[in-house]
């Protein structure tokens, strides 16, 4: 059973338009939660971390997490062709250390 | 600061043949990890290490083992590859919560 789940996409908004990115999680336990981006073809990098409930903002980023409903998502406001990759959602868990659980990830098309 | 490399970058395989992944970090952290990607599948995690002369099982282990050289080097291994094992290859490193990616080994087992 995987842990973490997203909507596989692909996601399709036109420039300048905000772009909603979710995820879900199985792990109660979970205390710590990620977004990568993934380019084709390159690594993952992060680019949002959250651990309190709430949101938290980074220029045109805004994550946001509820534990109760074991739900994270990722808000991406003035979206931008160069936004356009797979966003990766990522928790920790009990099972694994420190070691991060991704989500399939959710491929996120921008139109200019 | 090179941050997380891995060699090689691509590579091919004979079903059956081993061969041994290297990464090495320079940030000076304590935890490491391998992960496989494949389409569809997303990231999974094979094998990680908290701190030197640590390792533990992760989600897909089986037909891999690894070894934590030192704090800067943790090697994936190979013994007998198989088609499935046809993935891309993660290494990364941790230090506060924060997770740094190497670029990556493309590996093709024929």
């Amino acid at each position: 059973q995987k842990e973490v789940e997203q909507n596989s996409g692909p996601l399709s908004v036109p420039e300048g338009a905000i772009a909603s990115l979710n995820c879900t999680y199985s792990d109660r336990g979970s205390q710590s939660f990620f977004w990568y981006r993934q380019y084709s073809g390159k690594s993952p990098e992060l680019i949002m971390s959250i651990y309190s409930n709430g949101d938290k903002e980074d220029g045109r980023f805004t994550a946001q997490l509820n534990k109760a409903s074991q739900y994270v998502s990722l808000l991406i406001r003035d979206s931008q062709p160069s936004d356009s990759a797979t966003y990766l959602c990522a928790v920790t868990t009990n099972q694994a250390g420190t070691a991060l659980i991704f989500g399939k990830g959710t491929t996120l098309s921008v139109s200019s | 600061n090179a941050g997380v490399t891995q060699t090689p970058k691509f590579q091919v395989l004979k079903t059956g043949q081993s061969m041994t992944l290297q990464c090495a970090q320079d940030m000076n952290h304590n935890s490491m990890y391998w992960y496989r990607q494949d389409p569809g599948m997303g990231l999974r995690l094979i094998y990680y290490s908290a701190s030197e002369g640590t390792t533990d099982k992760g989600e897909v282990p089986n037909g891999y083992n690894v070894s934590r050289l030192n704090k800067r080097e943790f090697s994936l291994r190979l013994e007998s590859a198989a088609p499935s094992q046809t993935s891309v290859y993660f290494c990364a490193s941790s230090e506060g919560g924060r997770v740094f990616f190497g670029p990556g080994t493309r590996l093709t087992v024929l």
